[in-house]
């Protein structure tokens, strides 16, 4: 079975720029969230999606932004980009909200310059 | 709050020798605690959980955690160490709240094995 996949796994944008990062969970799989991970630093949360909804919001700026579509992926845009955003960014699929265990994909790789 | 200190941030060990990786945590509800392991350049992969039955859990790759809920601690041990074994190690607390399952992790723990 596939698990949680994530694209693109690498990317290089400049500061000020727009980017979109995509994210497909695990088949039958309704709910996604979104981390990020600086270098050196574990992962924070920023958001979970559950039927095209957001469930929850970590503390992160307004220029930080996701979306759910019906096939439950998920999408994640940043605007404005800063130097600050260069992190590797996870997505995590679970069954629901409730579910205590989530499975992480490979995550995308931003670099800003 | 939900909060996850790993103590040391860097451990070496020798092979074959025992690993012990420190975590304690912060929750205000029961909790929800994880083992990831992460090697360079890939996601999280999970290690073992805890969700309220044994308080000694057993994982993959031989590792295994205790919940201690008088110490609020849930240290990692393998007890012999492997070589495949090094990578970067994330303790995390899991807690239902009413927007959903938000993780809270530590700041990792890079494990090194000296041949």
């Amino acid at each position: 079975d596939a698990g949680v996949t994530q694209s693109p796994t690498h990317l290089i944008k400049t500061r000020g720029q727009h980017v979109t990062l995509r994210c497909s969970p695990i088949s039958g799989h309704k709910s996604v969230s979104w981390y990020q991970q600086v270098l050196g630093q574990g992962p924070q949360f920023i958001f979970q999606y559950y039927e095209k909804e957001e469930r929850g919001r970590g503390n992160f700026p307004d220029r930080f932004s996701a979306r759910q579509f019906p096939n439950y992926s998920s999408e994640l845009n940043v605007n404005a980009l800063l130097l600050g955003d260069s992190a590797l960014y996870l997505c995590a699929s679970s069954y629901w909200t409730g579910d205590t265990e989530a499975f992480f994909g490979q995550g995308t790789r931003l670099t800003v310059v | 709050a939900q909060s996850v200190t790993q103590l040391g941030s860097h451990v070496s060990v020798s092979e074959g020798a025992l690993v012990l990786l420190r975590c304690n945590y912060s929750s205000s509800v029961p909790p929800y605690l994880f083992w990831y392991v992460q090697y360079p350049n890939q996601g999280l992969q999970l290690l073992l959980k805890y969700t309220s039955a044994a308080t000694l859990v057993k994982g993959i790759n031989g590792f295994e955690a205790e919940f201690k809920k008088s110490e609020t601690s849930f240290h990692l041990t393998k007890p012999s160490a492997h070589m495949s074994d090094a990578a970067e190690y994330f303790c995390a607390v899991s807690v239902l709240g009413n927007t959903g399952n938000q993780f809270y992790f530590g700041t990792g723990t890079s494990l090194t094995v000296i041949p």
